[in-house]
């Protein structure tokens, strides 16, 4: 079975704070692939990475990175001094070897970054 | 130069009524999907179509009719509409594989009264 788990429902921040948005998942596939997406409040989905299996280099665009862990099951994003324009809610995303592009999202993680 | 383009952006209609959402991708992609979003934010994939062939047809009511005429569009007819059918409906689209990120449309709002 396929599932993603954002435990952080909603988290609040003062802007230039770092944050950490956590995503664990589970999968009984030895290829998967991991994505983030993220949900401004005028309600696009933006494509932000997306991670293979057998990368386990961490990322860093600009302020974001991210930190997959095989070992944990995790795919942690981080911003870095974050901003108003980082409210939204984000989505961290599953997709298997042999499901035909499925995607499992988690169920989003708000992030509300006060100036 | 819009890449996913739904139309229409906002649906208010009454409870009974017939609605359909449109959706048209530029981007090259093979496969493309609809998503329902409820009030609590959580995404859920109701078809997706590769070649204009349906592959994923997650538990949804037969209400809900999917017709791709090409590749580059996919649209959904809703019959019979109902209060619980409102929710921000996405369309999406990609390249085939596993791999290949999903681009989305803006959304489209459908409000039943």
């Amino acid at each position: 079975a396929q599932k993603v788990t954002q435990a952080q429902t909603e988290i609040s921040v003062v802007e230039k704070e770092d944050v950490t948005l956590d995503c664990v998942y589970e999968t009984r596939d030895t290829t998967y692939y991991l994505f983030w997406y993220k949900q401004p409040p005028s309600g696009e989905l933006v494509f932000l990475i997306r991670r293979n299996s057998f990368d386990e280099q961490n990322e860093i665009s600009g302020r974001y990175s991210w930190n997959f862990q095989k070992s944990t099951s995790s795919f942690n994003f981080t911003i870095t001094a974050s901003q108003v324009v980082d409210s939204a809610v984000y989505f961290c995303a599953l997709s298997g070897k042999y499901n035909f592009n499925k995607f499992y999202f988690g169920s989003g993680t708000k992030l509300n970054v006060k100036p | 130069d819009t890449a996913v383009s739904q139309t229409p952006k906002y649906l208010v209609t009454q409870m009974g009524n017939d609605k359909s959402i449109k959706c048209e991708q530029n981007l090259g992609h093979d496969t493309m999907y609809w998503y329902k979003q409820d009030s609590k934010k959580f995404l859920k994939i109701m078809f997706s179509y590769n070649n204009k062939e349906l592959i994923i047809n997650e538990t949804v009511p037969n209400r809900f009719s999917p017709k791709s005429p090409d590749k580059a569009h996919l649209n959904l007819h809703i019959n019979s509409l109902e209060l619980g059918d409102s929710a921000v409906y996405f369309c999406a689209s990609s390249l085939t594989g596993n791999n290949q990120p999903q681009h989305f449309g803006d959304g489209t709002r459908l409000s039943i009264l």
